[in-house]
């Protein structure tokens, strides 16, 4: 069993639709991140959470510690929103570098 | 400013070839992280550089991977005897605190 899992590992949305990515972990976290990588590669940064609850624009990540649990919502969803979405997390153990989910790959339709 | 630069963008190699990937941090970034991404495939650690030292390189899959970073900036990644499953994205990010890491573009590996 992988320690960063997602679902749905495909989406297909219509353009206006809300959307949910689902994230969950088995290890102890310090900090876990959302990452958006659109097709060519390049990887950007949503969110770094380590409690609560985060919202920039039409993203929102909530994290729930005690379930391991973390979910990424997209609001009134739009094309450009496609791209694959990635969750990682950072262990508790002190070690930096992130172990990531295999990716959500969105496709959302005008 | 200037963010996380690879290079080259796409490299393609014949089996046995030896290849180097390098990775241009942002300024001032301490710590240098390179992941390798298989094809549907989340990220895999590679190694991580804190300075000019290799801080953790148990991501590495053997001794043909060896990556260095002589002045605590570049970073160089260097692949002997190339297999054809080495072929995947080489992914480089770099980070000034232990919060955000900010991610290259990758070089796309391709072993024939």
């Amino acid at each position: 069993k992988n320690e960063v899992e997602q679902s749905p590992q495909n989406l297909t949305a219509q353009e206006g639709e809300f959307i949910t990515i689902n994230c969950s972990y088995s290890v102890g976290i310090s900090a876990l991140h959302w990452l958006q990588q659109h097709p060519g590669g390049g990887i950007v940064s949503l969110f770094m959470l380590s409690s609560g609850k985060k919202k920039h624009g039409r993203l929102i990540a909530t994290i729930n510690i005690q379930e391991k649990h973390s979910s990424l919502h997209i609001t009134a969803s739009h094309p450009r929103d496609s791209a694959v979405y990635i969750c990682a997390v950072r262990s508790s153990t002190g070690r930096r570098a992130l172990t990531f989910g295999s990716g959500t790959r969105l496709q959302v339709q005008p | 400013g200037a963010g996380v630069s690879q290079t080259p963008s796409n490299k393609v190699t014949e089996k046995g070839k030896y290849v180097e990937l390098r990775c241009d941090p942002i300024s001032g970034h301490t710590a240098l992280y390179w992941y390798r991404q298989s094809l549907g495939q989340g990220p895999e650690f590679l190694i991580y550089f804190q300075g000019t030292g290799a801080a953790d390189d148990s991501g590495l899959p053997n001794d043909r991977f060896f990556a260095v970073r002589p002045e605590g900036s570049v970073s160089t990644l260097k692949i002997q005897r190339t297999e054809r499953g080495d072929s995947a994205v080489y992914l480089c990010a770099s980070s000034l605190t232990e919060r955000e890491q900010f991610f290259g573009p990758g070089t796309r590996l391709t072993v024939l």
